[in-house]
């Protein structure tokens, strides 16, 4: 069974603050997708990684995958309180949107 | 809007009735998915279709559930005689094939009391 972990499971945060979510996991993955989720809302997918090593920027957003394929990082830079939601990391083993298995989520608040 | 639909938003229903949720998929979508999200934790998948096919089904699909996608387009989820740990947000997503990314829906939230 393939697991994905994150860490930390919650953060909170000052506005301005840079902050990092890791995923990790023992199996590997063809691909990778970063989501965030609003409470009572499906998930909205910010990124998908493919190439080991794979580095990846959505503005303030950094999203790097592993050189092995096995662990994802979403660094985000100077956090505003709209990057406030529940992050949620996704692999999937064959193909990009085959059968996804997600991480834990990490919930995410930043305050004024 | 295109994005994928769900319906309903919520839901409330008492424990051993059966309910059924909808999902329409962005258009010309093939693959379409189901996965239950409770709470404080990442979606679980379900199960999963290409076109009216049914492809694969989880271990968490019990004999109590039942998906259908009859013409290819819009799909079913029921749950009969529900139990109370079918409480959860039950998420549809779409994709356009085998390779492209799942788009979601914005979940049905089922309460059984």
């Amino acid at each position: 069974t393939q697991l994905l972990e994150q860490s930390p499971q919650f953060l909170s945060i000052q506005e301005g603050e840079n902050l990092t979510v890791y995923c990790n996991s023992s199996s590997v993955f063809s691909s990778l997708q970063w989501y965030r989720q609003e409470p009572g809302e499906g998930p909205v997918l910010l990124v998908t990684v493919v190439t080991g090593g794979e580095v990846k920027k959505l503005k303030r957003l950094t999203f790097q995958f592993g050189d092995a394929r096995k662990d994802s990082s979403l660094h985000i830079t100077a956090a505003q309180p709209g990057d406030t939601g529940l992050y949620l990391c996704a692999g999937s083993s064959t193909g990009t949107a085959s059968k996804l298995t997600f991480g834990t989520g990490t919930r995410l608040q930043v305050m004024l | 809007d295109t994005g994928v639909s769900q319906d309903p938003r919520h839901k409330i229903t008492k424990r051993g009735q059966n309910v059924t949720f909808r999902c329409d998929p962005i258009s010309e979508h093939n693959r379409l998915y189901w996965y239950r999200q409770t709470l404080g934790q990442g979606p679980e998948f379900l199960t999963y279709f290409q076109n009216e096919a049914q492809l694969e089904k989880s271990r968490l699909l019990s004999d109590r559930f039942s998906a259908e996608r009859p013409k290819g387009s819009f799909s079913t989820l029921e749950i009969q005689r529900t139990e109370q740990g079918d409480s959860a947000m039950y998420l549809c997503a779409s994709s356009q094939d085998h390779y492209t990314e799942a788009f979601f829906g914005q979940g049905t939230r089922l309460t059984v009391v």
